[in-house]
């Protein structure tokens, strides 16, 4: 079964801070892709980071870098030096090799706080 | 590049009436989605297209519920009569995928239409 979990429901964070967010997922196939997505208060979905199963680099974009690592089935994103325009859900989803579908998570509430 | 564009933003409606909502995918993609989001089941896929043709219609609801793709750059999702239960975010996005199986590119999702259905 494939499934991905993220724990944190909700995290609050004063400004500047960092803050990591988990995503722990479970698939058995060899060939998956993981993705994060912010869906800030106006709504929309944000396409943030794709990354396949073959690949642990770490990635860093600006302030938000990626921990990717098959031995504890995780994929958690830190945003470093929190600022309020982070405040959003973000969610983490797989995908399998043969599948087109997304399996999200319930994400994750990120509050930070001037 | 514009990307997803849904309309309208907002419908509020009244039990029993009809709803359409509209999506037009970002040119050059072949593959879109229609997904639902509420707070007690979360992003649900309720129909998948790939170049026009519905791939996966598995996770409508029931038949009020139909979509269609007449073309590469349109899509409606059609609600018929509506319900006070169908009132959710509806989102469409949209990917450019290798094939009919592929997941190997990210969706863009378009804005959404928050859908009231009284």
């Amino acid at each position: 079964a494939q499934k991905v979990t993220q724990a944190q429901t909700e995290i609050s964070v004063v400004e500047k801070e960092d803050v990591t967010l988990d995503c722990v997922y479970e698939t058995r196939d060899t060939t998956y892709y993981l993705f994060w997505y912010k869906q800030p208060p106006s709504g929309e979905l944000v396409f943030l980071i794709r990354r396949n199963s073959f690949d642990e680099q770490n990635e860093i974009s600006g302030r938000y870098s990626w921990n990717f690592q098959k031995s504890t089935s995780s994929f958690n994103f830190t945003i470093t030096a929190s600022q309020v325009v982070d405040s959003a859900v973000y969610f983490c989803a797989l995908s399998t090799s043969g599948t087109y579908k997304y399996i999200f998570g319930t994400g994750t509430r990120l509050k930070v706080l001037a | 590049d514009a990307g997803v564009i849904q309309s309208p933003r907002h419908e509020v409606t009244e039990m029993g009436q009809e709803v359409t909502l509209r999506c037009k995918p970002i040119s050059g993609h072949n593959s879109l989605f229609w997904y639902r989001q509420t707070m007690m089941r979360g992003l649900e896929l309720l129909i998948y297209f790939n170049n026009n043709v519905p791939i996966d219609d598995s996770g409508m609801p029931e038949d009020r519920f139909s979509a269609k793709m007449p073309n590469a750059s349109f899509s409606t999702l059609k609600i018929q009569p509506s319900e006070p239960r169908d009132s959710a975010v509806y989102f469409c996005a949209s990917s450019l995928l290798a094939g009919t199986l592929s997941s190997y590119n990210e969706q863009f999702f378009g804005p959404g239409t928050r859908l009231t259905v009284l």
